[in-house]
């Protein structure tokens, strides 16, 4: 069964830094793009980016690019986002994701989500 | 960026009935278009890819269609565990965008 578990958020203050976690099992890790998805409170899902099997690709939404890092490491299984310079519009519960298909944008299991909370 | 215009923002049925939610491309994009189903606190779930595609598991009252610019999903007859928020999601160039999202409540 594939399973994706997120950890690492928490409260932070505007300005700091927080590093997500998803720990993926139950599937063939290295051989799947993988993405993060935010959804702010009240609002609906935003993409906040991806990466591709060997972290060659690597992509991000407009609003948080030169803020976020998205990384991976394939012997562990995990995917993580790194994200500086925090604002209170970074507020949020963040998805891990899996891509169904290699390339194709297309999110087929999805984790339960961390909630970030930027707030001073 | 390609904007993606979900409609409407909500809406009210009742158990039985059938439901049809819009999405619409500010540019053709062929077929490349998702939908997923999302529960408060729970993960979102892939209902349909590639337009018109049944994700493995998925209800066969579900059901999409469209190509270019216009794209629906259409519940043919909505059961209670149906009453979520449906979001529409492009895939065929970054940024992957999600629309909006249509509320579906119980009337």
């Amino acid at each position: 069964e594939v399973q994706l578990e997120e950890s690492g958020g928490g409260l932070v203050q505007p300005g700091g830094s927080l590093r997500l976690s998803c720990a993926a099992s139950g599937f063939t890790f290295r051989n799947y793009w993988m993405t993060w998805v935010r959804q702010a409170p009240g609002k609906g899902l935003e993409w906040v980016g991806n990466i591709d099997q060997e972290s060659h690709e690597v992509y991000y939404v407009r609003s948080v690019r030169g803020r976020f890092s998205i990384s991976r490491d394939n012997a562990k299984n995990l995917v993580f986002l790194e994200m500086n310079n925090l604002r209170a519009e970074d507020t949020g519960v963040y998805f891990c994701a899996r891509d169904k298909i290699v390339g194709a944008a297309v999110f087929d299991n999805w984790g339960q989500g961390t909630l970030v909370t930027v707030s001073s | 960026d390609i904007h993606v215009t979900q409609s409407p923002s909500s809406l009210s049925a009742s158990v039985g009935d059938r439901v049809t939610i819009t999405c619409r491309a500010s540019v053709h994009i062929y077929n490349y278009i998702n939908w997923y189903q999302h529960k408060v606190g729970r993960a979102p779930k892939l209902l349909m890819y590639g337009a018109s595609t049944l994700h493995s598991g998925v209800p066969s009252r579900f059901s999409g269609s469209g190509f270019g610019t216009d794209f629906t999903l259409t519940i043919s007859s909505l059961q209670p565990e149906d009453f979520a928020t449906y979001y529409c999601q492009k895939s065929d160039s970054i940024p992957l965008t999600f629309g909006e999202g249509t509320r579906v409540e119980i009337k």
